[in-house]
């Protein structure tokens, strides 16, 4: 699977978007971009994937760019509970596994 | 429809003792997962399974056995508890598509 690069923390007032970005220089073909977050002591869930289409769901956008080497969440309307350790995952549609590899995630603070 | 849930949510246990830990999903999903996680660092895979009746080893097995007898459950177990499986235990279902549903965690100390 190939290697994410995310920032370590960001910050982001209460109301305004939150822009996370994520790098993925060696990525496949075949590999999607998956996002998950984990809010404190909680179990990680599952926000949005795509492959290399724009993505938008009732949580968050996905912008992948044209390349795919990189792509950035987005939330359109961050607030207090948006606070939490965002992962960036690339991984094979499909995999016989199927396991999820969690890097060091961001972690955002949403400010008030 | 409770999604992912986890038996028991806390439990301390000393050196050596013995424990099952539960996952059960009502998703029907054919892929299952345990993960745990340390302070400070990401999920590692435990062991996982594709279905029922199969198992494998995922990134740091060693310690733990499970079995998955029934479709719906998922079960971790420690034979002889060490410190060194103090951690947080995290149970998920999913599908080929890597959409996985997490529970709410299982935080496992060992004295």
């Amino acid at each position: 699977d190939a290697k994410t690069t995310q920032p370590t923390s960001m910050d982001c007032a209460e109301g305004r978007a939150a822009n996370l970005p994520c790098n993925h220089s060696t990525i496949s073909g075949n590999e999607y971009v998956y996002w998950y977050r984990q809010i404190h002591s909680q179990g990680p869930q599952y926000i949005i994937h795509g492959l290399k289409n724009n993505e938008t769901n009732e949580m968050a956008s996905l912008i992948i760019t044209e390349d795919r080497k990189s792509s950035t969440l987005i939330l359109p309307h961050a607030t207090l509970r948006d606070t939490a350790v965002y992962y960036c995952i690339v991984r094979v549609y499909g995999g016989s596994q199927g396991n999820l590899i969690f890097g060091k995630g961001t972690k955002l603070s949403v400010k008030p | 429809n409770a999604g992912v849930t986890q038996t028991p949510k806390f439990r301390v246990l000393k050196t050596g003792q013995s424990m099952t830990l539960l996952c059960a999903q009502d998703m029907n999903h054919e892929y299952m997962y345990w993960y745990r996680q340390d302070p400070g660092m990401g999920l590692r895979l435990i062991h996982y399974s594709v279905g029922e009746g199969t198992t494998a080893k995922g990134e740091v097995p060693d310690g733990y056995n499970v079995s998955r007898l029934k479709k719906q459950n998922f079960l971790l177990g420690l034979e002889s508890a060490a410190p060194s499986q103090t951690s947080v235990y995290f149970c998920a279902s999913g599908s080929r598509d890597n959409t996985q549903y997490f529970g709410p965690g299982t935080r496992l100390t060992v004295l």
